[in-house]
């Protein structure tokens, strides 16, 4: 039973430019969430989607966006890159109400230069 | 605000010995789960060990075990009969019993020592 599935693993990206991540839900999930984590930080909430629509945003700026897809996979774009948006960005997939089961993925590392 | 604080950056422990690793958060709701991550170098955050805040009883999953204190909004995580397998980053998080979003603390950076 496949796990979550990100992609790419690693990227560098100028600042200025945009990049689109991918995250594949574990098997009979259709919940998604995204989370940044900065260097020598917790995780910190961007968004969850259910149903193809965004269901709950974190502090994050409208230069962060996504998308679900009916399959349930989801990506997240950010536009206009800085140098702050370098950090680790987790999937998470679940149920669309878990008591607890969240499953996480390993992250895309996204480095801006 | 809420908030999850760990206050030990860094936590070592001889191999087969037992250490404890602190959390405290702040919140004013009062139907909460809590949770204690592990992100090992693979960066796959894996869940540890999970208490529902109406429980008085505290959570053990084999060799770790939580103490919490809800009045005092503390969660604390022991393990047990370290092992090497054993170090890792360890996050304490809280969600909401209806909500859709973990608050995180900045992790425990633990080293076991064989």
């Amino acid at each position: 039973d496949a796990g979550v599935t990100q992609s790419p693993t690693h990227l560098i990206k100028t600042r200025g430019q945009q990049v689109t991540l991918r995250c594949s839900p574990k098997s009979g999930h259709d919940t998604v969430s995204w989370y940044q984590q900065a260097l020598g930080q917790g995780p910190q909430f961007i968004f969850q989607y259910y149903e193809e629509e965004e269901r709950q945003r974190g502090n994050f700026p409208d230069r962060f966006s996504g998308h679900q897809f009916p399959n349930y996979s989801s990506e997240l774009n950010v536009n206009a890159l800085l140098l702050g948006d370098s950090a680790l960005y987790l999937c998470a997939s679940s149920f669309p109400r878990p008591s607890y089961g969240y499953t996480f993925g390993s992250g895309t590392r996204l480095t801006v230069v | 605000a809420q908030t999850v604080t760990q206050s030990q950056p860094e936590m070592s422990v001889q191999e087969a010995e037992t250490v404890t690793l602190s959390c405290t958060y702040d919140t004013s709701e009062s139907d909460y789960y809590l949770f204690w991550y592990k992100q090992p170098p693979s960066r796959q955050m894996i869940l540890v060990i999970r208490q529902e805040a109406y429980k008085q009883q505290n959570a053990t999953e084999n060799r770790f075990s939580v103490n919490f204190q809800k009045a005092a909004k503390s969660f604390s995580l022991k393990i047990s009969d370290s092992q090497l397998g054993d170090a890792a980053m360890y996050f304490c998080a809280y969600r909401y019993q209806t909500g859709n979003q973990f608050y995180f603390g900045t992790g425990t950076s633990l080293t076991v020592i064989p």
